[in-house]
């Protein structure tokens, strides 16, 4: 199986912290695509990393990927209360996307 | 633009009973994709669809559930039959034509099915 998997299940953190989450994946990939979900949201699309590709911003995120370690890293800096949420990695192969069990985050004001 | 729109947003059903749930794409977007999410689990893949075609439904199970994409109107996933474990929250995503099962994907709000 490709699936990801997120690493660590829960993290808890001060509002200004960093928060960093990890997924290790099985297979090759095209792609890895993370995700952040809201409680009882829908999953909203928050970057897309190619397997070419080994590290990427977009706002206060960074995501990096090492493809020879099956694994990829987000890193939001400066957490807000607003990033409280789950985080899914998603990995995108010769099959549909296939996520994590995510990263329940929360961010203390 | 609206975003993808699922409906019921929360639907209760008895055992032995017929749930249809829907989805509307973004305007514009031609490929649909179901999935299902158990309590404190990631979104598990069930059927990829476009305009009239099943394209791949290798996460659906083999019996009760259905799929449809009709030329006009939304999305159906149609479960017969419900059990206690069908219940979940059912999300629908969408992408642009040109795109595939690989490529980034907007999801809806999800459904909650709960089966008494």
């Amino acid at each position: 199986s490709q699936q990801g998997e997120e690493d660590p299940q829960a993290l808890s953190i001060q509002e200004g912290e960093n928060a960093t989450m990890n997924c290790s994946y099985k297979t090759s990939i095209n792609n890895l695509q993370w995700y952040r979900q809201n409680s009882g949201r829908g999953l909203v699309h928050l970057i897309l990393i190619r397997s070419n590709e080994r590290e990427k911003h977009s706002g206060r995120l960074r995501v990096t990927l090492d493809t020879s370690k099956k694994s990829s890293s987000l890193l939001i800096t400066a957490s807000r209360a607003a990033d409280t949420a789950s985080y899914f990695c998603a990995t995108a192969g010769n099959t549909p996307l296939v996520f994590g069990k995510g990263t329940r985050l929360s961010v203390i004001a | 633009n609206a975003g993808v729109m699922q409906n019921p947003r929360h639907l209760v059903r008895r055992r032995g009973q017929e749930a249809r749930l829907r989805c509307s794409p973004m305007k514009g977007h031609s490929h649909v994709y179901w999935y299902r999410q158990l309590p404190e689990e990631g979104l598990k893949f069930m059927v990829y669809l476009q305009k009239e075609n099943i394209i791949d439904e290798s996460g659906m199970p083999k019996e009760r559930f259905s799929a449809e994409f009709p030329k006009e109107g939304p999305s159906i996933l149609r479960i017969q039959q419900v059990v206690r474990g069908d219940s979940a929250a059912y999300f629908c995503a969408s992408s642009p034509p040109g795109t595939g099962p690989s490529d980034t994907q907007y999801f809806g709000p999800g459904t909650r099915l709960t089966v008494l």
